[in-house]
């Protein structure tokens, strides 16, 4: 899988949106970007995927360039319950594999 | 969305005893399952993949003899963490797909362990 880079923290407030940016300069052709969620003393969550371009669902956006050597995590009006840490994995997308997880960004939301 | 449980929640055991770690899929056959062990404030490192009805498959540097496991149904994995110490006290999380043909992992809420 190809490695990727977080930043380690951020803060933000309530109400603000959050992007979260993820590199991954060696990513394959068949490679997706998906991003997870973790609360503390819990296991990760599924957020989003997606291949190139823009993806949104009810909880996030996610915003891949052409080159798709980065991606964004794009949280609308984030809220208290938001503070989590933030995993980028990239990975293909078929058979069933474990996933490499990297440091992840640990996020801190303020009232 | 799929359901993933673990059973306990949290354990606490003292040192050289032996504790089981129930993994299960509740809403999907599961034939593969994957073991994460995650210390504080750090991520989620793999441990194992588990295979229905054959041998798990350790990553480097996880002994196969002192976290064994068993995936003898298709709901259903346990890892054992055999003769703990107090280095073995960590968060143990388990995940599975629905099918190849998804990505999407679901995670069971993860295991505390605690060996004193």
């Amino acid at each position: 899988l190809a490695k990727t880079t977080q930043p380690i923290s951020m803060d933000s407030y309530e109400g603000q949106e959050v992007n979260i940016t993820c590199s991954h300069n060696n990513i394959a052709t068949n490679d997706y970007i998906t991003w997870y969620q973790q609360f503390p003393s819990q296991g990760p969550r599924f957020i989003i995927q997606g291949y190139k371009t823009k993806v949104t669902n009810e909880v996030a956006s996610l915003f891949i360039p052409a080159d798709r050597k980065s991606s964004t995590l794009s949280l609308p009006r984030v809220s208290l319950s938001d503070t989590a840490v933030y995993y980028c994995l990239v990975g293909g997308n078929t058979g069933r594999r474990a996933l490499t997880f990297g440091s992840g960004t640990r996020l801190q939301v303020q009232p | 969305g799929a359901v993933v449980s673990q059973h306990p929640s949290w354990v606490i055991c003292k040192s050289g005893t032996s504790v089981k770690i129930e993994c299960r899929s509740l809403d999907f056959q599961a034939t593969t399952m994957f073991w994460y062990r995650q210390f504080p404030k750090q991520s989620l490192m793999l441990m194992a993949t588990s295979n229905e009805g054959s041998k798990a498959t350790y990553e480097q540097g996880v002994e196969k003899d002192k976290f064994l496991i068993n995936h003898a149904s298709l709901t259903l994995s346990t890892l054992t963490v055999t003769s703990a110490h107090p280095e073995d006290s960590s968060f143990y999380i388990c995940s599975t797909q629905r099918d190849r043909a998804s990505y999407e992992q679901y995670f069971g809420p993860g295991t505390r362990l605690t060996v004193t």
